[in-house]
């Protein structure tokens, strides 16, 4: 089956730019987390979704933002795009939840921002 | 405050030579941990997770309550053993990452 897919593999932007990125779970997930990767930062989680609904958010300002269809497809927007948004994003999907077996993670969407 | 550290940036072993990937957890209930690998250009995977027991690639991990600890060990490196490997707490809906190891495996 297929596994989770974002698009798009990759992204430059400009400085004040806006950008929203894309992610498909597995068939059969309803919960779908965002997570920053930066070789300074490490991995960082951005939020999670499970049935339409945002129930967990990590410590990332306004910008950063989601949603999620019915489809439980998945996308996250960044608004004012600054230097730092740099980043390697990805997206996780889990069949039960709360990821008690584990998160399929996705390749990612490789941002730059200039 | 949940934290997981992994203490090592890099771990670097011959073939054959037994590996130990260190892990410290700070968490107040009861933990679920994970060990995730990410090889070169490839995407984050799921290694173990600490309610299964299980043995993949050779590797396994046991948590230690009594020391917030749950290693990765394995007993004969091999190349292709060579990566990044993430320790991963998971709290409610999320999973929080220790910041990583990278194990190198020369012939």
């Amino acid at each position: 089956k297929a596994g989770v897919t974002q698009t798009p593999r990759y992204l430059i932007k400009t400085r004040g730019q806006q950008v929203t990125l894309s992610c498909s779970p597995i068939s059969g997930h309803r919960s779908v987390s965002w997570y920053q990767q930066t070789p300074g930062q490490g991995l960082q989680f951005l939020f999670e979704y499970f049935s339409e609904t945002q129930r967990n958010k990590g410590n990332f300002p306004g910008r950063f933002s989601g949603r999620q269809f019915s489809n439980s497809r998945s996308e996250m927007n960044v608004s004012t795009l600054e230097l730092g948004d740099s980043a390697l994003y990805l997206c996780a999907s889990s069949l039960s939840g709360q990821g008690k077996y584990g998160y399929t993670f996705g390749s990612g969407t490789r941002l730059t921002v200039v | 405050a949940q934290r997981v550290t992994q203490p090592e940036k890099l771990l670097s072993v011959f073939k054959g030579a037994p590996v130990e990937l260190k892990c410290n957890y700070s968490y107040s209930g009861s933990p679920e941990l994970f060990w995730y690998v990410q090889y070169s250009r490839q995407r984050l995977q799921l290694l173990l997770r600490h309610i299964s027991r299980e043995s993949i690639k050779g590797f396994t991990a046991d948590l230690n309550k009594g020391e917030t600890s749950f290693h990765l060990k394995k007993p004969f490196a091999q190349e292709e053993d060579s990566a990044m490997y993430y320790c991963a707490l998971r709290n409610t809906d999320k999973l929080i990452f220790g910041t990583g190891t990278r194990l190198q495996v020369f012939p």
